[in-house]
């Protein structure tokens, strides 16, 4: 069964307005929590890990302030895509990390029109 | 910086034509190699972890080896339903990807 949850699965929505993609940890307890961004035909590029109970951390080149991730329980990380442009349209999939396991969620594709 | 290459980007098989995806990585402390499946659309799959130079792991059609500098993901006898994109990804303590293989299998 799933081990990784996220949600929505498809979310369509006009620019300038906020998004947030929920991720669930179904089976176990998460301190950290990883979002990655994917393009088509490209591989899975790390955005932010996300630590429950503090601020997240980005990756160089991700605006903090346009994707915010709070961490509020050890099995629910949130990734909000504030403002949204046409150009963060992508696949939004999100990872958990478990005795050195990696389950990833099946993903959130993002369209901004 | 660790680093991971996968080749070849794209293969095509035919069904019952048995192949290999190379992962070729450079990292300084593995702590496991990971073996994804991802159709499009979905988020990737897992299918094998590898942790030490040796081993080796199978399900169904594939089967995948570790060496100290690459692995191997094998395919048997494929069939169309095989068909989607093989991720690689290293981990030390940090979780680096390959590109991918994407493999289309023709019936």
């Amino acid at each position: 069964g799933a081990v990784v949850s996220q949600h929505p699965s498809r979310v369509i929505c006009k620019s300038g307005t906020s998004v947030k993609i929920e991720c669930r940890s179904l089976d176990f307890q998460a301190t950290t929590m990883f979002w990655y961004r994917q393009f088509p035909k490209q591989s899975l590029m790390l955005m932010a890990t996300s630590n429950e109970g503090s601020k997240a951390t980005y990756e160089q080149g991700v605006e903090k302030d346009k994707f915010l991730i709070n961490h509020a329980s050890l099995t629910l990380s949130t990734l909000t895509v504030t403002s949204a442009h046409p150009e963060d349209s992508s696949f939004y999939i999100c990872r958990v990390s478990f005795h050195n396991e990696q389950f990833f969620g099946p993903g959130t594709r993002l369209t901004v029109l | 910086e660790d680093q991971v290459t996968q080749s070849p980007e794209a293969l095509r098989l035919q069904e019952g034509e048995s192949s290999s995806l190379n992962c070729s990585y450079t990292v300084s402390g593995l702590r496991g190699l990971f073996w994804y499946r991802q159709d499009p659309g979905k988020g990737p799959e897992f299918l094998f972890t590898l942790y030490s130079a040796g081993e080796e792991k199978e399900k169904e059609r594939l089967k995948a080896t570790l060496t100290k500098k690459e692995s191997f993901l094998h395919i048997t006898a494929p069939k169309p339903e095989d068909s989607a994109t093989y991720l690689c990804a290293v981990y030390d303590y940090k979780l680096s990807f390959g590109a991918g293989t994407t493999v289309t299998v023709r019936a």
